[in-house]
């Protein structure tokens, strides 16, 4: 069955320093997507970075990358140089290949941005 | 801009109650999702649905029931609310294999 997995519930960092937080998952499909949610204190959901199964370089939008190791099963989401407003809850994602298209999620990382 | 509406955004209700939380998107999108979020459980997947009519069980189905009538709207409904389905309950849509999936704001619901 699929699976995801942050095993981080809460993790500190100094503003300007980069941080990495962690994601593994568990998957028999060859086709399949991962994706990083920011959820911060007022509660939306708000999208970071997707990566493609088969996408062969690692995903990047701004200060945000996602290192993908398939053979390690592993979807990190490295973010350069936090900001104060980077202090959020994140959440690691997968959707299936099959035509359903199922999409589940991790338990979730809190990360605090220390001044 | 892509929406992704949910009819409330805070809900009380008591046990045994029937509830209805109302979901509706207006990207044509196929695919919809209910997920309940936890403290330390993260979102865990409700029901989902790929297509009008069509639905499947997540990994925590007990308790609800879902209504795909028309392609733009999901329901979750909670046919005798519990205590423990006390929880903020989020929406979400994408296409069949989209890079993005969409949220509503969340409803927050208390069963007393």
């Amino acid at each position: 069955a699929q699976k995801i997995t942050q095993t981080q519930p809460g993790m500190f960092v100094q503003e300007k320093e980069a941080v990495t937080l962690d994601c593994t998952y568990d998957t028999s499909d060859q086709s399949y997507g991962l994706f990083w949610y920011k959820q911060p204190s007022s509660g939306e959901m708000i999208f970071l970075i997707y990566q493609g199964s088969y996408d062969e370089q690692n995903a990047t939008e701004g200060r945000y990358s996602l290192n993908f190791q398939k053979a390690r099963k592993s979807a990190n989401l490295v973010i350069s140089a936090s900001q104060l407003g980077d202090s959020a809850m994140y959440f690691c994602a997968m959707r299936e290949g099959g035509f359903t298209g199922k999409l589940i999620f991790g338990q979730g990382t809190t990360l605090q941005v220390k001044p | 801009d892509v929406k992704v509406t949910q009819s409330s955004r805070y809900l009380v209700k008591r046990t045994g109650e029937k509830v209805f939380l109302e979901c509706v998107q207006d990207m044509d999108h196929e695919n919809m999702f209910w997920y309940r979020q936890d403290p330390g459980l993260g979102l865990r997947l409700i029901y989902f649905s790929y297509d009008v009519k069509m639905k499947e069980k997540g990994d925590i189905p007990e308790g609800y029931s879902v209504s795909r009538e028309k392609k733009e709207r999901f329901s979750l409904i909670l046919e005798s609310a519990s205590t423990n389905q006390t929880s903020m309950y989020l929406c979400a849509s994408s296409t069949g294999l989209g890079t993005e999936a969409f949220f509503g704001q969340g409803t927050r619901l208390t069963v007393v």
